[in-house]
């Protein structure tokens, strides 16, 4: 299971520290996303980016803020974080369906477990 | 915006029975609706999806059906077995303008199948 990555995994920082997030996709899909998962809480859509460009935005508070350079990576760059952002942050991607054959569904990694202290 | 409620939030059952997971959602632009299977410590995957075109999709033993006029939608696993012990995510996904769906998960249903 090797097309769509997530690094690190695991990442413990403190209130103050700065840190980013990093999402690849290999499957040459041209839409990405970042998921926010808590316990007991659905998966949260964060961030959407068709084609490099940002495409939504679902009320993220700005300490957020992610950055596609291109269709195949996205990162999640963190910055003052409160202890209620410690979650599992999930990213996925998805293929662009006006192509003949593609399909709806949505990759997603195996998420980085962000603790925040 | 879109709201989906799943219900049961926890479901055992016995080795071989049938397991019914539902959910309903709000927002009456949703036309896509897919069902994730998420096992411990792994990343969701994709077991099933259906559009608002489609009354019933089936999947050997998975199906789902959906009834757009109540807004609602259920998954179906029948002869269930020990490795469909997972938490089950339903969503509904309303399509952007790059075709592409905007999905809003369940809560999640912890499914235990007992031996």
């Amino acid at each position: 299971e090797t097309g769509v990555t997530q690094t690190p995994r695991h990442l413990v920082m403190g209130m103050t520290n700065k840190k980013s997030l990093k999402c690849e996709q290999h499957l040459g899909h041209n839409a990405m996303y970042w998921y926010k998962q808590s316990a007991k809480k659905p998966l949260e859509l964060m961030f959407v980016y068709n084609f490099k460009e940002q495409t939504e935005n679902n009320s993220v508070p700005s300490r957020f803020s992610p950055e596609c350079p291109n269709s195949s990576h996205l990162f999640l760059h963190l910055h003052t974080l409160q202890p209620e952002d410690s979650a599992l942050y999930l990213c996925a991607s998805s293929q662009e369906p006006l192509l003949a054959g593609a399909t709806y569904e949505q990759y997603f990694g195996p998420g980085t477990r962000l603790t925040v202290t | 915006g879109e709201n989906v409620e799943q219900h049961p939030s926890t479901l055992s059952v016995q080795e071989g029975d049938s397991a019914v997971i539902k959910c309903t959602y709000s927002d009456s632009a949703s036309n896509y609706f897919p069902w994730y299977k998420q096992e411990l410590g792994k990343r969701p995957q994709l077991i099933i999806d259906i559009r608002s075109n489609v009354g019933e999709k089936k999947d050997q033993r998975i199906a789902v059906t959906l009834n757009k006029t109540a807004k609602h939608f259920s998954l179906h696993i029948t002869e269930t077995q020990p490795e469909d012990s997972a938490v089950y995510f339903c969503a509904a996904g309303i399509p952007s303008n790059f075709g592409n769906e905007k999905l809003t998960f369940g809560t999640g249903t912890r499914l235990t199948i007992i031996p």
